[in-house]
């Protein structure tokens, strides 16, 4: 199986910061990635698929990059609403242990 | 619009079973697959499978293979999540989820979640 590896896991970071996630496959998977923003007590949402493109009405303001094993979310300038906990996942298959990211 | 609506809540003994449905409208049921994902508290996010509602093909992760069973009605567009052998560690909210498919592979709709809780 596949494994993916999330970095960090917990990320301070204040409004208006940029903000990098990384995640890692144990082996190539092209493009086969999909991040999501998941909220205390609520089901996960999906920002990015195919490790780039933006699912409809996620601001401009995340993007997705990478390829084969190595993989990144960014978030250009961080907002209120972006404090939240970050899942990549192999698509179809496993997640990453999740970023945390929170006020400094 | 598209809606996954699970079941509620459950409290399980060691060792039994639990059951857990996600009921579908919206869409064409056949057209997607579901997947199976659930949170221990705390805890990250842990594939569980996915099962195709045209035939009830299937794939498990490996933690879940024998002890998970996913099927399928479709005359009610209702899926079905049975977990085996409950042990503490499986206490979890546990989510069914819509596979966008091959135009949006990652999952674009997600149920409201089913929190399970194991406990003698």
């Amino acid at each position: 199986d596949i494994q993916m590896t999330q970095s960090p896991s917990t990320l301070s970071a204040s409004v208006g910061d940029r903000v990098t996630i990384t995640c890692r496959a144990s082996q190539s998977i092209s493009r086969w990635v999909a991040w999501y923003q998941q909220k205390p007590g609520k089901a996960p949402k999906l920002l990015i698929y195919r490790a780039s493109t933006l699912e409809s009405g996620v601001p401009a303001r995340f993007s997705g990059s990478g390829s084969g094993t190595e993989f990144t979310l960014t978030i250009s300038s961080l907002q209120s609403d972006d404090f939240a906990t970050y899942h990549c996942q192999h698509y179809n298959s496993y997640f990453g242990q999740g970023t945390k990211v929170e006020i400094k | 619009q598209v809606q996954l609506v699970q079941s509620g809540a459950e409290v399980k003994k060691p060792g039994a079973s639990v059951k857990i449905s996600c009921k579908a409208s919206g869409y064409t049921f056949n057209d997607y697959y579901l997947h199976w994902v659930r949170q221990a508290p705390g805890q990250g996010l842990e594939w569980m499978g996915i099962i195709n509602p045209n035939g009830g093909s299937t794939s498990y992760a490996e933690n879940f293979l024998g002890r998970a069973t996913m099927t399928t009605d479709t005359s009610t567009s209702t899926v079905y999540m049975e977990l085996n052998s409950l042990r503490s560690e499986d206490t979890a909210v546990y989510y069914c989820a819509r596979d966008g498919g091959d135009y949006l592979p990652g999952l674009d709709y997600w149920g409201q979640g089913a929190l399970v809780t194991v406990s003698s």
